[in-house]
């Protein structure tokens, strides 16, 4: 049963610490998107790759997050320093988008819920 | 201000009635997508719909987009304490990104 796994699932750090958040895509997708869900924003989009390589990282703080396909196997979000209203979790997913085609299952991770202290 | 609507934001059933949940988008719909999240846990996907007029169903739950893809509903027929957890409607707002805007959710709660 192939599915996104996500590590690690909880996560506790105070402020200014450097948190790094990692993702395996289901083998053969080619996209992996990373998502923050809050309370107040609700769910909304970070970064995503396409073929490993950087497509849209315009929901990202750029200052402080980053984001990186090492290898087609892993996916890490990393933030430093991390502050409080990073607090959230964070979600990975993965899908094969086709080329023409604009609908594409999303298959989501279990997210990480990082606390910032 | 949300460019996907969702209503009602909580509901509250009795085992075995039927519920609807709405999404609505001001921008016409490239397709929608139904996830299913319980406290803690990631989200599960539902059912895609990308055409006009499209209904899907899965089990007891069924999923329609309007004629003018602009709007869509779930509907949980015999609702059951397993239907519990928050739906989310997603879509694609942009072709020239595959990402998906999600709606703000909607808690659903099942009396037994």
């Amino acid at each position: 049963d192939a599915r996104v796994t996500q590590t690690p699932r909880d996560k506790v750090t105070e402020m200014g610490q450097e948190v790094t958040m990692r993702c395996q895509p289901i083998l053969g997708h080619n996209t992996v998107f990373w998502y923050r869900q809050t309370m107040m924003q609700g769910l909304e989009l970070l970064a995503y790759f396409r073929n490993r390589a950087p497509l849209d990282d315009s929901g990202m703080p750029k200052d402080r997050f980053s984001a990186e396909m090492p290898d087609a196997t892993l996916a890490t979000l990393k933030i430093q320093p991390s502050e409080p209203r990073d607090s959230a979790v964070y979600f990975c997913a993965s899908g094969l988008v086709l080329a023409g085609v604009i609908n594409n299952e999303q298959f989501f991770g279990p997210g990480t819920r990082l606390t910032v202290l | 201000s949300q460019e996907l609507e969702q209503s009602p934001q909580s509901l509250i059933v009795q085992e075995g009635k039927n519920l609807t949940i709405n999404c609505t988008s001001s921008k016409t719909l490239y397709g929608l997508y139904w996830y299913k999240q319980k406290y803690g846990e990631g989200l599960i996907f539902l059912m895609m719909l990308q055409k006009g007029g499209e209904e899907k169903s899965h089990e007891k739950i069924t999923a329609k987009l309007d004629e003018k893809k602009q709007q869509s509903s779930l509907h949980i027929t015999a609702s059951q304490p397993s239907h519990a957890g928050i739906y989310l409607c997603g879509a694609v707002m942009d072709t020239g990104r595959r990402a998906l805007t999600f709606g703000s959710g909607t808690r659903l709660q099942v009396q037994p």
